[in-house]
């Protein structure tokens, strides 16, 4: 089975600075999706940013990119200018690219609260 | 374009009690998802549905059913409440079974006495 590790419960970053918020997983499949969401304190997550498998080159959005390293199955999301509303948790997610079944679901990790200091 | 709406927002029911969540699909989304959020975890998938039907289910009882509407909105019924069933409950849509974005709503948040 698929998991998801999100080794820092807690980050803290100034605001303008740059934050990473890592990542790793584990699967035996070759073709996924990863995927970071935000969820502020209004509870809908958001989705920041995705990532497909076997595209070699990091997804960017804006002030927000990707570190993504197959082989050592990590997936580290860069946050860059770090603005007041970047403040949320943040949980990075694994889904698989098999349609149908519960391969179709996402694999959430238990998510890295991200403080932003004025 | 109307985005993922669930009801209630808030809720409180007693435990051995039965509960039912309703969510509206982003409009053309023909594939549903339910997780269960528990405070200061990641969300857990509980089911999908395509076309109505169940496709999916993840490590939940029985006690946990739902339906899917011709017009793609669903319901997550819960029977026989218990304390451990407090939670967010986030449902999530997408265009397309296996599709790979899922668009949330912002949940139900459900306190079991």
């Amino acid at each position: 089975a698929q998991t998801v590790t999100q080794s820092q419960p807690e980050m803290s970053v100034q605001e303008a600075e740059t934050v990473t918020l890592s990542c790793t997983y584990d699967t035996s499949e070759s073709d996924y999706y990863l995927f970071w969401y935000k969820q502020p304190p209004s509870r809908q997550m958001i989705l920041v940013i995705r990532q497909e498998a076997y595209k070699q080159q990091n997804a960017t959005e804006n002030r927000f990119s990707v570190n993504f390293q197959k082989a050592a199955k990590s997936f580290s999301l860069k946050i860059s200018d770090s603005q007041l509303g970047d403040a949320a948790m943040y949980f990075c997610a694994y889904r698989s690219a098999v349609h149908g079944g519960s391969q179709g679901n996402l694999i959430f990790g238990k998510g890295t609260k991200l403080s932003v200091k004025p | 374009e109307t985005g993922v709406t669930q009801s209630p927002t808030h809720l409180i029911k007693t435990r051995g009690q039965q509960v039912t969540l309703r969510c509206s699909s982003q409009s053309g989304h023909n594939t549903v998802s339910w997780y269960q959020q528990a405070l200061g975890q990641g969300p857990q998938f509980i089911f999908q549905y395509y076309r109505e039907e169940e496709n999916g289910r993840g490590n939940f009882p029985p006690r946990f059913s739902g339906l899917q509407f011709p017009n793609y909105s669903s319901e997550l019924n819960v029977n026989a409440l218990e304390l451990d069933d407090s939670a967010l409950y986030l449902c999530a849509s997408s265009l397309e079974l296996g599709s790979g974005e899922l668009f949330f709503g912002e949940g139900s948040r459900l306190t079991v006495l």
